[in-house]
C-alpha cells in the first residue's frame, strides 16, 4: 500500500528565505507526482507535475525534483512571499490502471513579512 | 476558463437526512474522482468514474454513500442517511484519461464543506 508522508508538517519562515518542502512515497512504482496549494477553507490548486520519466519541473519561483527511485521528491520555493503561506500536498499517481492519486498530510507554510 | 464546478459550497444538514452534492467536471475530461478531506485522514478517495462508468468506489461506505454520473456533466455523491461523522469536505476532480495512457493532471474543484449536527 502506497504512502505519502510529508515533512516538515508546519514550517515558519521570514518574507525572503529560499524553502525546501519534502515528501516520500514508499512504492515507486508512480506514474507522476504532483504538488497542489491549498488555502484555507478552499480546494486544491495544481502547482506542479512531475512525470515519473522527469527529474524536475519549474514554474517560476517553484521547482519540483523527483528521484523516484529513492522515492523522494522535493519542492523548492524561492524567495519566499507572504503570499506563498498556505499548505502544500505532494500527491502521487499510482501507476496502475487508474489514476488514483494518494496523497500526502501535507506541510503548512507560514511566511512572515 | 476551465475549472470543476462544485455545489453546494456549505451544506449544514441535521443527522439522517439525505445530502447530495453535485460536480461539474471540466469539459472534455473523461475521469472523475470524489475525495474526502478531514483533518484526521486528509485527503482520501471515495469513487472514481472513467467515461462515466464507476470503476473504484472502494474507499466509499457502501451502506449509506453512493455516487454516480448521470451524464458526461454531472456527477453525484449522495449519503442516506448522514450522520455527524460524515463531516467533512468533499472534493470533486477530474482528469484525462486517453486511450493510449496518457493521463493528465487532475484538477480539483472547491469542495463542498458538509456539517451533519
Amino acid at each position: 500500500k502506497q504512502e505519502v508522508t510529508q515533512i516538515p508538517a508546519a514550517l515558519s519562515v521570514p518574507e525572503g528565505e529560499n524553502l525546501v518542502l519534502n515528501c516520500s512515497f514508499t512504492d515507486s512504482a508512480i506514474y507522476n507526482l504532483q504538488w497542489f496549494r491549498q488555502d484555507p477553507g478552499k480546494g486544491l490548486t495544481s502547482l506542479l507535475l512531475i512525470q515519473s520519466s522527469q527529474r524536475e519541473q519549474t514554474s517560476g519561483r517553484l521547482n519540483a525534483s523527483l528521484d523516484k527511485s529513492s522515492g523522494r521528491s522535493t519542492l523548492y520555493i524561492a524567495a519566499s512571499q507572504p503570499g506563498d503561506s498556505a499548505t502544500y500536498l505532494c500527491a502521487v499517481m499510482m501507476n496502475t490502471g487508474f489514476q488514483k492519486l494518494v496523497f500526502g498530510t501535507g506541510t503548512r507554510l507560514l511566511v512572515s513579512p | 476558463d476551465a475549472r470543476v464546478t462544485q455545489t453546494p459550497r456549505h451544506k449544514v444538514t441535521e443527522m439522517g437526512q439525505e445530502v447530495t452534492m453535485r460536480c461539474q467536471p471540466i469539459l472534455g475530461h473523461n475521469t472523475v474522482f470524489w475525495y474526502r478531506q478531514t483533518m484526521m485522514q486528509g485527503l482520501e478517495l471515495l469513487a472514481y468514474f472513467r467515461n462515466r462508468a464507476p470503476l473504484d468506489d472502494s474507499g466509499m461506505p457502501k451502506d449509506r454513500f453512493s455516487a454516480e454520473m448521470p451524464d458526461a456533466t454531472l456527477a453525484t455523491l449522495k449519503i442516506q442517511p448522514s450522520e455527524p461523522r460524515d463531516s467533512a469536505v468533499y472534493f470533486c476532480a477530474s482528469g484525462i484519461l486517453s486511450i493510449g495512457g496518457r493521463r493528465t493532471e487532475a484538477f480539483f474543484g472547491q469542495g463542498t464543506r458538509l456539517t451533519v449536527v
